[in-house]
């Protein structure tokens, strides 16, 4: 049973381009939701979170948008850069209650010059 | 980087055998977790350590096993090894005993588990 379901699965954008993905949540216990970002050959990094007190979180090039009636978050990426193309996770924790991380199946995106 | 390690980098087994791997914390962290990425797949959460004690488990069965040592190395043990436990291992430390809540894991490169 997936708690977090994530798509695209693939995303191709060209350079300059938004890059949008879209993540689904059934457990509303869920108070933590952070975005990871995977190069091949690496662990994931952690790149951006929120918390469901708040709509919108921007960190430079890249927003979380929450939707907590929905249970819906995505991740936007503006002005999309060839060294953003990786495989993006979002994953969801209820912080309260657990220590469990439960993760998107990933989206791998890239972005032509 | 980090500054969480693991090792071996890639690792191949047969089906029956056992296997240990291995991951050093960053400095100063006391809670580890492990997590089973299937190719193409997310992170699937296994277990966690917390001052050497076992702070919760994800759906896996008793041969999935760890330990963690008081300078917050661990080890994921794993018995009867499986053609399905073919996977990327991954261990991520925490600076406090409760992950996420504003407190960042920090993943390892990982280990390349392949089961023949």
């Amino acid at each position: 049973q997936q708690q977090v379901k994530q798509s695209p699965q693939s995303l191709i954008v060209q350079k300059g381009g938004i890059s949008i993905i879209n993540c689904a949540y059934e457990n509303t216990a869920f108070d933590y939701f952070p975005w990871y970002q995977q190069f091949p050959g690496k662990g994931p990094a952690l790149l951006i979170a929120i918390r469901p007190d708040v709509s919108e979180k921007k960190e430079g090039r890249f927003t979380i948008s929450f939707n907590k009636s929905a249970k819906q978050f995505s991740l936007h990426i503006m002005d999309s850069q060839p060294g953003d193309s990786a495989t993006y996770f979002c994953a969801a924790l209820d912080s309260n209650t657990g220590n469990q991380f439960y993760f998107g199946t990933g989206t791998s995106l890239t972005v032509i010059p | 980087e980090t500054g969480v390690t693991q090792s071996p980098t890639h690792l191949i087994k047969t089906r029956g055998q056992q296997v240990t791997l291995r991951c050093s914390s960053q400095s100063g962290h006391n809670t580890v977790s492990w997590y089973q990425q299937a190719l193409g797949q997310g992170p699937q959460f296994i277990f966690q350590y917390y001052r050497e004690e076992e702070n919760g488990r994800g759906n896996f069965p008793p041969r999935f096993s760890g330990l963690q040592f008081p300078n917050y190395s661990s080890e994921l043990n794993v018995n009867a090894l499986e053609l399905d436990d073919s996977a990327l291992y991954l261990c991520a430390s925490t600076p406090s005993g409760i992950s996420g809540g504003g407190n960042e894991q920090f993943f390892g490169p990982g280990t390349r588990l392949t089961v023949l």
